[in-house]
């Protein structure tokens, strides 16, 4: 069965640390990967997303999210964390082969801590 | 600016009411989704449509359906709110372009009492 995992519910950081959010997924073919990030009582916002070529991908807001084939992961990353980075980060994967199918991992809430 | 709207932010109901639910985009997307959120379960998917007057059924589509009638716009009906609806729905957009992203909608928190 499709499925994207985000291990962890929770990830808490210092202000001014490098953060990872990580993802892994299991989507048959090379599906089109993205991050999304949504703050208290609103939608969602798309961060970046990789779909073909350099396995580094810059998004928004600083964030940079690293494709791994081999592990199946798209770990999302950024260098020094903001206290304003706090809210609830998803992954989300569609289906190369059907362009309808979005699956979305559990969500990951980051707290910045000052 | 791209935009997806939805046409309340909070909304409060009673059980057993006609709940309708309004989405509206202005990107020409073909492709429209209705999800809702609930704590610890992710994003949901309750219908898609993939064209005027076309839907399909996502994994939760049970007391629910939708309309879509302009290509603009996508409604999700609640044919008799029930306690257990009590969430946060969200709309979303893209097109068949096979890389493009959703484009979310601020989304409606419904209250059911």
């Amino acid at each position: 069965a499709q499925s994207v995992a985000q291990p962890e519910d929770q990830v808490n950081v210092a202000e001014g640390n490098p953060l990872t959010v990580k993802c892994t997924y299991s989507v048959s073919g090379n599906p089109y990967l993205f991050w999304y990030v949504q703050y208290p009582n609103r939608g969602l916002q798309f961060l970046l997303k990789y779909i073909t070529g350099d396995n580094l991908v810059k998004g928004s807001y600083g964030f940079e999210a690293e494709f791994n084939k081999s592990q199946t992961s798209f770990h999302l990353k950024k260098p020094s964390a903001l206290v304003s980075d706090s809210a609830l980060y998803f992954c989300a994967v569609r289906d190369r082969d059907n362009f309808n199918k979005f699956y979305f991992g559990s969500g990951t809430k980051l707290n910045v801590k000052p | 600016d791209v935009k997806v709207t939805q046409s309340s932010r909070y909304l409060v109901k009673r059980t057993g009411e006609k709940v309708f639910l309004e989405c509206v985009q202005d990107m020409d997307h073909e492709n429209m989704f209705w999800y809702r959120q609930d704590p610890g379960l992710g994003l949901r998917l309750i219908y898609f449509s993939y064209d005027v007057k076309m839907k399909e059924k996502g994994d939760i589509p049970e007391g629910y359906s939708v309309s879509r009638e302009k290509k603009e716009r996508f409604s999700l009906i609640l044919e008799s709110a029930s306690t257990n609806q009590t969430s946060m729905y969200l709309c979303a957009s893209t097109n068949w372009t096979s890389g493009t992203e959703q484009f979310f909608g601020p989304g409606t928190r419904l209250t059911v009492l």
